[in-house]
């Protein structure tokens, strides 16, 4: 179990740049989740798959946020046309289908700066 | 709705003294309740978690957690702190049902040597 990996750890964009994060889950969990976290609040849910369906998306993913996890293993996050208030830190996180969403692994983040 | 309050940012406690950090949590069906730690530069670690059972929970590190239902709370406490505490404490809830975490807006706890 080499746990949750997010890449990259940093990401430095200009304003209108388009940009995509990876992260790879724990291998047998089939659930994984993204998260935003800005400046001085807790992290805040974006969206949620159960192998390669995803099930569910909050309000603060924009029609400029697209996520996939295309064979049910690794998800994207991409961002178009960046903005600085997308600003923050990415943050992956997956658990077992039977454990519930209560078993959540984090990664270490990915901090996105758009200058 | 759900929501999660965090009424103190920011914690300063020497070290070896005793520490509460605060949380209470609103909403109308029935949660589960989690604590996460976050160390510079690392990303979040469950602590603890109430799920069911006993109200009272405990983590390996010596933090503990009482789930009161009536006060709507789940303030976690330590007896005595280390250097190797220093962290950001969020407190977590999920609905049941939910597929997500509503997370507080973390509490900065420093131990003063």
């Amino acid at each position: 179990d080499t746990g949750v990996s997010q890449d990259p750890r940093h990401k430095i964009t200009k304003r209108g740049q388009n940009v995509t994060f990876r992260c790879d889950p724990i291998s047998e969990h089939n659930r994984l989740y993204w998260y935003r976290q800005t400046l001085g609040q807790g992290p805040e849910f974006l969206t949620y798959f159960q192998n390669e369906a995803q099930l569910e998306k909050s309000r603060l993913l924009s029609d400029r946020f697209s996520a996939e996890r295309p064979k049910g293993s690794f998800s994207t996050l991409e961002i178009q046309r960046t903005e600085q208030g997308d600003s923050a830190m990415y943050l992956c996180a997956s658990s077992l289908e039977w454990g519930g969403p209560y078993e959540q692994y984090f990664g270490p983040g990915t901090r996105l700066t758009v200058t | 709705a759900q929501s999660v309050t965090q009424l103190d940012s920011q914690v300063p406690v020497f070290e070896e003294a005793p520490v509460e950090l605060r949380c209470n949590y609103s909403s109308s069906v029935s949660v589960y309740l989690f604590w996460y730690v976050q160390y510079p530069n690392q990303g979040l670690q469950l602590l603890l978690k109430y799920l069911s059972g006993s109200t009272l929970v405990e983590s390996i590190n010596g933090f503990e957690a009482e789930f009161n239902k009536s006060q709507t709370s789940f303030h976690l406490r330590k007896p005595s702190v280390h250097i190797s505490d220093t962290a950001e404490y969020f407190c977590a809830v999920s609905v049941t049902g939910a597929n997500n975490l509503f997370f507080g807006t973390g509490t900065r706890l420093t131990v003063i040597p």
